[in-house]
């Protein structure tokens, strides 16, 4: 069974630089598929961040473009999110999952929030 | 590209015949996805290609259409499909979603 689980810190203040990890069980990256990220800001919709190929290959949201960094660790089985000088408008939600044909495997989600 | 979901706010019953319709900017052939999500919950992925059922979803939900226009039916609803539904696109690498719809019930 696939599972997908999100880590990093809760907090981080303004200008700094939000670091997220994913980790990948039962399914190896190295096998294949896109892996992404995903936001959702407190009572808002979903904002498709960004997403990897297993070889490295990004894409990312224009409007993050600048400030966004996706990695894959095949060793590790993980992919990482880093998005930087982080305001307010970048509390939320963060959600890594797998892209087959569509996002069909999530993480539970994580909570960011940003704040001095 | 833009996804526009109608209506945003849907008030139903047990029973009732409801659906959801998500219209993009430019055409996106069947490169359309549908998915639900539930207060607290990461979003579950019910329909890809624009009509095919990820497995292990009731067969009372259905999508259909390609290009620009799509919509998602739900044939009856069951007390458990009050929930949002979000359309998304991947037809290009910059993937987008629609602004969601909120099914209650009435």
């Amino acid at each position: 069974q696939v599972q997908l689980q999100e880590s990093g810190p809760g907090l981080v203040k303004p200008s700094e630089t939000l670091s997220l990890t994913c980790a990948v069980s039962g399914y190896s990256i190295s096998s294949g598929y896109y892996w992404g990220w995903i936001r959702q800001p407190p009572g808002k919709g979903l904002e498709w961040i960004g997403s990897i190929y297993h070889s490295g290959s990004t894409y990312y949201n224009p409007s993050l473009k600048s400030r966004v960094t996706i990695s894959v660790d095949t060793s590790k089985n993980q992919f990482s999110l880093k998005l930087s000088s982080v305001t307010a408008a970048d509390t939320a939600v963060y959600y890594c999952a797998r892209r087959r044909l569509a996002f069909d495997i999530w993480g539970q989600g994580t909570m960011v929030t940003v704040s001095s | 590209i833009q996804l526009t979901q109608s209506p945003s706010f849907l008030s139903a019953s047990v029973g009732d015949r409801v659906t959801i319709t998500c219209r993009a900017s430019q055409g996106i052939s069947s490169y359309l996805a549908w998915y639900q999500q539930k207060p607290g919950k990461a979003p579950k992925l019910l329909i890809y290609a624009a009509s095919t059922l990820q497995s292990g979803v009731p067969s009372r939900f259905s999508g259909s259409g390609s290009g620009t226009e799509f919509t998602l039916t739900i044939s009856s609803l069951q007390p458990e499909d009050f929930a949002t539904y979000y359309c998304q696109q991947l037809n290009s690498y910059t993937y987008s979603f629609g602004q969601g719809t909120k099914l209650e019930i009435k």
